[in-house]
């Protein structure tokens, strides 16, 4: 199946740790990004990578480390996590500047 | 950086209404898109419409680029169409999608 997929679906951690959340899309996309949606449904922008070079940082803190192996993959890794890091991430893909994004199912991620 | 609004933020209709969802952006555009989010949480892109009509199914929309706006037409509404309607614009060129805060619908049946 074509599609974005995001790992794991469900992660719950305690305060401190350090975790990552791996994407991948077998789309031939060109631009992945990572978006976090808090618990009232907004979508914020995270990062933006094009050909596996970071385009956008979105005034994410510096404990947010995206990490792009290749076109294909795009992982986030979070360092020192805290309670408001709890949200769901999503990650997307497209042609730069085209259509349709295509989302993951999404990272619902809980620190207790 | 552009500003997009929705409204209404929450809508209730009974199966089978009719409904009309806007979203209103504070720059022009060259990438306008809508998406529904389910009950479940998957994000699903419905159309990419900066300009014009498009229809799917019962769905359609109609952006006017001019007065900087879009609108999303639901007709004969389902259960199914239950979830959070978001529209979303570039901050600018290429950039990535900026997303109003959604229009909650749920559909009774």
């Amino acid at each position: 199946d074509t599609a974005v997929s995001q790992t794991p679906k469900y992660l719950v951690t305690q305060m401190g740790n350090d975790k990552s959340i791996k994407c991948e899309q077998n789309l031939g996309h060109d631009t992945m990004y990572w978006y976090k949606q808090d618990s009232k449904k907004f979508l914020k922008i995270m990062f933006s990578y094009n050909n596996k070079e970071l385009i956008i940082n979105e005034t994410v803190p510096n404990r947010f480390s995206p990490k792009s192996p290749d076109k294909a993959h795009l992982n986030l890794h979070i360092n020192s996590l805290e309670l408001g890091d709890s949200a769901v991430y999503f990650c997307a893909s497209s042609y730069t500047g085209e259509v349709g994004y295509t989302f993951g199912s999404g990272t619902r991620l809980t620190v207790v | 950086g552009i500003q997009v609004e929705q409204s209404p933020p929450d809508l209730i209709l009974q199966e089978g209404a009719n409904s009309t969802l806007r979203c209103n952006f504070s720059d022009s555009v060259n990438n306008l898109q809508w998406f529904h989010q389910n009950p479940w949480g998957q994000l699903i892109n419905l159309f990419y419409i900066p300009s014009g009509t498009k229809q799917n199914g019962r769905l359609s929309a109609t952006t006017v680029a001019t007065e900087r706006y879009s609108l999303l037409y639901i007709s004969s509404s389902q259960t199914t169409d239950s979830g959070v309607y978001f529209c979303a614009a570039p901050l600018s060129g290429n950039t990535p999608l900026v997303f109003g805060k959604g229009t909650r619908l749920s559909v009774i049946a």
